[in-house]
């Protein structure tokens, strides 16, 4: 299986900071890669796919890039919804893998 | 609207057997491939299963954690897909998700609120 290996674990930003989170695949994933966001008690959300394409209904201070083993998630300007676990996930081969999650909250 | 509800769950022995069913409705689920990922207490998701649509070739896959243990199937004629869980183990704890884990956009990611499998003696 592929591994994906995601950091920071957990992320304390302020409102209107930028935040930057990084994934890791053990190989080559193209741009097979997805970002989800889950709050508590809730199902994951796709956010990002084909590791840069924003879903429909996302708000544009999502963005995601990267290529190959290395990809990041961005938002541009945190805001207090934002809080959330957010996990990176690769399709490119079954089974779909994710990455650990990141915690991201308000400071 | 879209809706993937999910039913089944409970506490069970380790060893025992289990049925999670999943009703669909608000899209066509008979072209959809269909995924179980669960997600234990306080933990990361895992894809477990997976069922392609009949037209692709109706085949099935399993992570090895489950493979041998789990089957899913689908009864593209009342928009069910199911995941019998035999030989249960205390790992096999966690909250199932049915979900279409369309992770290549295009609106058409679904999910449901999860079940919960508890695997306790």
């Amino acid at each position: 299986d592929i591994q994906m290996t995601q950091s920071p674990s957990t992320l304390s930003a302020s409102v209107g900071d930028r935040v930057t989170i990084t994934c890791r695949a053990s190989q080559s994933i193209s741009s097979w890669l997805a970002w989800y966001q889950q709050k508590p008690g809730k199902a994951p959300k796709l956010l990002i796919y084909r590791a840069s394409s924003l879903e429909s209904g996302v708000p544009s201070r999502f963005s995601g890039s990267g290529s190959g083993t290395e990809f990041t998630l961005t938002i541009s300007s945190q805001q207090p919804d934002d809080s959330a676990t957010y996990y990176c996930q690769q399709y490119n081969n079954f089974p779909y893998t994710f990455g650990q999650g990141t915690k991201l909250e308000i400071k | 609207d879209v809706q993937l509800v999910e039913s089944g769950g409970g506490l069970v022995r380790p060893g025992g057997s289990l049925r999670l069913s999943c009703a669909a409705s608000g899209f066509t689920f008979s072209t959809a491939w269909m995924s179980w990922v669960r997600q234990a207490p306080g933990k990361g998701l895992e894809h477990v299963a997976r069922i392609k649509s009949k037209n692709d070739g109706g085949t099935a896959d399993y992570a090895a954690p489950v493979n041998g243990r789990f089957t899913i199937s689908r009864d593209d004629s009342r928009n069910m897909l199911h995941l019998q869980m035999n030989s249960l183990k205390s790992e096999d704890t966690a909250l199932y998700y049915c979900t279409t884990l369309c992770s290549g956009g295009g609106q058409c990611d679904f999910w449901g609120q999860g079940n919960l499998v508890t695997v306790s003696s």
